[in-house]
Order: C-alpha cells, then sequence, then structure tokens
C-alpha cells in the first residue's frame, strides 16, 4: 500500500505552544518508531512502539515530550510548552515486525519555533 | 551504548570516480547494520541490511561490505544521481528491548559531471 505519512509536513509555532504530530504507517507494520533529526545529523532516536505498547522511550530529551499509539497503527508526537531547541525535523518508520529488519520512512515534519 | 562513527563526512566524486564510504561501529551483539540514502528535505531511504561480517550486498553501482568492525559502501562509477547523504545504523542484542536502531551522522556525497 502507501507509504508512511507524516502531518504536517511544515509546522511553525511561538514558543511555548503545545503541537502534536502524525505519523500513519505502512499498513499492518508491527513496529513504529519516532526520531528527530537537527541539520547535518543522522537521525535521533527518541522512541519506538510495537503495536500499541510504547517498548522504548529512552530517547525522549525530557517529560515535555510524549508520544501514543492508542489503536496500533496511527501515532502522535507531542511536544509540550515547545522551546526553541526543539526546532529539527521529526522522522517517523514503520517496519513489519520486531526483528532487525528495515525501517521505511516518512517525509518527515520540520518544526520550527519562534 | 551502541555507537555509529560515518567516515568522510563530506566527499565529492566526478563522474566515474570509484570510492567508499566507511562506517565504524560498536555495538553488544550486531542484530543487523542498515545502509540508508537520504536526499534533502525527504526521509530516510532503505538500501541495504548486513547481518554478519563477510556477507556482501550488491545494487546497481552500490556494494555494502560487513566485518567485525565497520562496513563499507562501495560506490563504482558514480553518477550525479547518486548524490545524495548516505546513513549507517545498527541495531544489537542489547539495543533498548533489541530493537533500537543508532544511527550514524551520515556522509554527504556529491558527484559532479
Amino acid at each position: 500500500g502507501a507509504g508512511v505519512s507524516q502531518s504536517p509536513r511544515y509546522k511553525v509555532t511561538k514558543r511555548g505552544q503545545d503541537v502534536a504530530l502524525r505519523c500513519d504507517p505502512i499498513s499492518g507494520h508491527v513496529s513504529l518508531y519516532w526520531y528527530r533529526q537537527a541539520l547535518g545529523q543522522g537521525p535521533e532516536f527518541l522512541t519506538y512502539f510495537n503495536y500499541e505498547a510504547q517498548q522504548d522511550k529512552s530517547g525522549l530529551p525530557n517529560d515535555r515530550f510524549s508520544a501514543e499509539r492508542p489503536e496500533g497503527s496511527i501515532s502522535t508526537l507531542t511536544i509540550q510548552r515547545t522551546q526553541q531547541e526543539d526546532s529539527a525535523v521529526y522522522l517517523c518508520a514503520s517496519r513489519r515486525s520486531g526483528g532487525a529488519y528495515e525501517q521505511y520512512f516518512g517525509p518527515g515534519t520540520r518544526l520550527t519555533v519562534t | 551504548e551502541d555507537q555509529v562513527t560515518q567516515s568522510p563526512e563530506a566527499l565529492r566524486l566526478q563522474e566515474g570516480e570509484s570510492s567508499s564510504l566507511n562506517c565504524s561501529y560498536t555495538v553488544s551483539g550486531l542484530r543487523g547494520l542498515f545502509w540508508y540514502r537520504q536526499d534533502p528535505g525527504k526521509g530516510p531511504e532503505f538500501l541495504f541490511t548486513l547481518y554478519s561480517a563477510g556477507e556482501e550486498k550488491e545494487k546497481e553501482r552500490l556494494k555494502a561490505t560487513l566485518t567485525k568492525k565497520e562496513s563499507f559502501l562501495h560506490i563504482t562509477a558514480p553518477k550525479p544521481e547518486d548524490s545524495a547523504t548516505y546513513l549507517c545504523a545498527v541495531q544489537g542484542m542489547n539495543s533498548g528491548g533489541y530493537q533500537k536502531v543508532t544511527f550514524g551522522i551520515g556522509t554527504k556525497l556529491q558527484v559532479i559531471p
């Protein structure tokens, strides 16, 4: 089916506002990952889910960041009280199962905090 | 903690000039090493998965190889359309429930006509 989709593609917000980033994975993919990518850097792991269970959230920078995947499909990454240092591209990826399989990435959401 | 170091950070080649990109890694029990290509403004695109030392995979002008400490992405007779950032990533046995994937910063390749 279709690839991984993310929305919005671009988001400009003022410091202190909350934002919600959405990821719609490939149909049937069990695992879903969130990454953050700064300019000129590789993707930095934030968190991942198997089905609806959040397995590892060790990469979330602080408690302003949270993620959910309530029905094991679409996921939302929420950033509360945004700060300028949160500006980055947020990437979502899905994979078919929990093994060492390739991930399929969405186009990312570019977040700018002013 | 898993670590991935890629070199060089940037590489400029003439069209047809073959070269190799390096990925050195430290991981506790490798489950898989991945190569991705990323074009500006887009998400990474999967190229290869390597699972054990000695393994090689090829796709068009690209060939990926793996040893116990590093992986190479060989580019033979590159074309301008091969210009992109190439990312290496590893997944280890003890990586956050065995599924956490750690990326390097990438090698930005530019192929000049």
